[in-house]
Parts: structure tokens; sequence; C-alpha cells
């Protein structure tokens, strides 16, 4: 129940195209869904987060779109550029826990 | 800002020495700092999480003799691989919270290599 599933596993876009990641979970209980950007050998840095109040939300070419009632969330890169390509992790955790569930990550490769 | 400094980058060392790796909340306090181990081109895994004051909490499976984690201010936790091996090579990466604020943010690594 406190696993979070990613997928897909890795993905190739053209560029400018729009890539699509999806992650899915069972706890109920957590209510603040963050997505991380992670490059070869460095840590993994905040892109857009959301909570379960809202079911979208944009923030430049990244937009998360929330299901509350499937339990998944999606990550959509919009006119996607090569320098995107890079491992993004979901995650999930509840309110005072701080204690991230990290999905098992996306490869991307966006193709010049 | 939160901005979090994660020092070496990069070690190596001989079996059965110690390794100290530092984590610094540069521009906010950190009440709370978790260490994560990460395996090429895996998920991260939580080894412990970090209170200041406080003994840390460590996972399940997790050595807490091998990983000894110390978090003497809310602004530096540190993570001391012991009597390092080669099967302790990995990815080792610190993350820290602002007080109230749910977000994380992330250290940038170190890569420890064990010879």
């Amino acid at each position: 129940q406190q696993q979070v599933k990613q997928s897909p596993q890795s993905l190739i876009v053209q560029k400018g195209g729009i890539s699509i990641i999806n992650c899915a979970y069972e706890n109920t209980a957590f209510d603040y869904f963050p997505w991380y950007q992670q490059f070869p050998g460095k840590g993994p840095a905040l892109l857009i987060a959301i909570r379960p109040d809202v079911s979208e939300k944009k923030e430049g070419r990244f937009t998360i779109s929330f299901n509350k009632s499937a339990k998944q969330f999606s990550l959509h890169i919009m006119d996607s550029q090569p320098g995107d390509s890079a491992t993004y992790f979901c995650a999930a955790t509840t309110s005072g826990t701080y204690k991230y569930i990290f999905g098992t990550g996306t490869r991307l490769k966006v193709l010049a | 800002g939160a901005v979090v400094s994660q020092h070496p980058s990069r070690v190596i060392c001989k079996s059965g020495t110690s390794v100290k790796i530092e984590c610094r909340s540069l521009d906010f306090q950190a009440t709370t700092m978790f260490w994560y181990r990460q395996f090429p081109k895996q998920s991260l895994m939580l080894m412990a999480t970090s209170n200041e004051g406080s003994k840390a909490t460590y996972e399940q499976g997790v050595e807490k003799d091998k990983f000894l984690i110390n978090h003497a201010s809310l602004t530096l936790s540190t993570l001391t691989v012991t009597s390092a091996h080669p099967e302790d090579s990995s990815f080792y990466i610190c993350s820290a919270v602002k007080g109230g604020d749910y977000g994380y943010t992330f250290g940038s690594g170190t890569r420890l290599t064990v010879v």
C-alpha cells in the first residue's frame, strides 16, 4: 500500500513532442505529489508538485494531471527538448511525515 | 530559497576505512534531513531519517552501526560509512526539509567508491 508505481521505465520522444509519465498509488492518505528531475551524477531537483485538491497544475512546459478517484497522476512535458533528457521520479507523501515514497523512475531521452 | 550542499561529490577509499559525508542546508534551518542510497539506474532508497538533536531513525535492513548519522545542528547532518567494503560503493544523497514546507531539497550527491 506504500508503493508508487511509475511507468514507463524508459521513454524516447522526438524534439517538440509531448512526453507523458504516469504514476499510481494506493495509500489514500498521501496528500502531496511531487515530480523530480535527475541528471546523471546529480541529486534530484524538484520540478513541480500537486496536492489532491486540484486536478491540474501547470508550470511552463510541465503539467501535472491528477485523478483522485483513480489514484493516478501524470507528468506531461510539452515541446520536449533534448535538454529535458533525464530521469524523472514521481513521489508521494503524507502531510507531516516528510517521508517520501518514490516511483521507480523513467529515463527520458529526447531526440534532436 | 532552499539550498542544500553535499560534500564531497566523489570519494574513493580503501576497504576497511571510514568515510564521512556532509550535508548542509545553506539558507534555512532543517529540522529533518534524510539520507538516501541510489544504485545505478534505480530509484532512491531511504536509509534513515535524521532529526536535529535526536537519534536517527533507520529503515529496515539498514545497519545503524555501519551507517552512522549525526545531526548536531539545524544546518548539518553527517553520514559516516564505517569499515567500508566494496558493496558499500554507491551514490549517496541527502535531502533536507524546511520546517513547515513539504518540499524536499536534495543535495548533489556523493559517489562513493570503495576499492
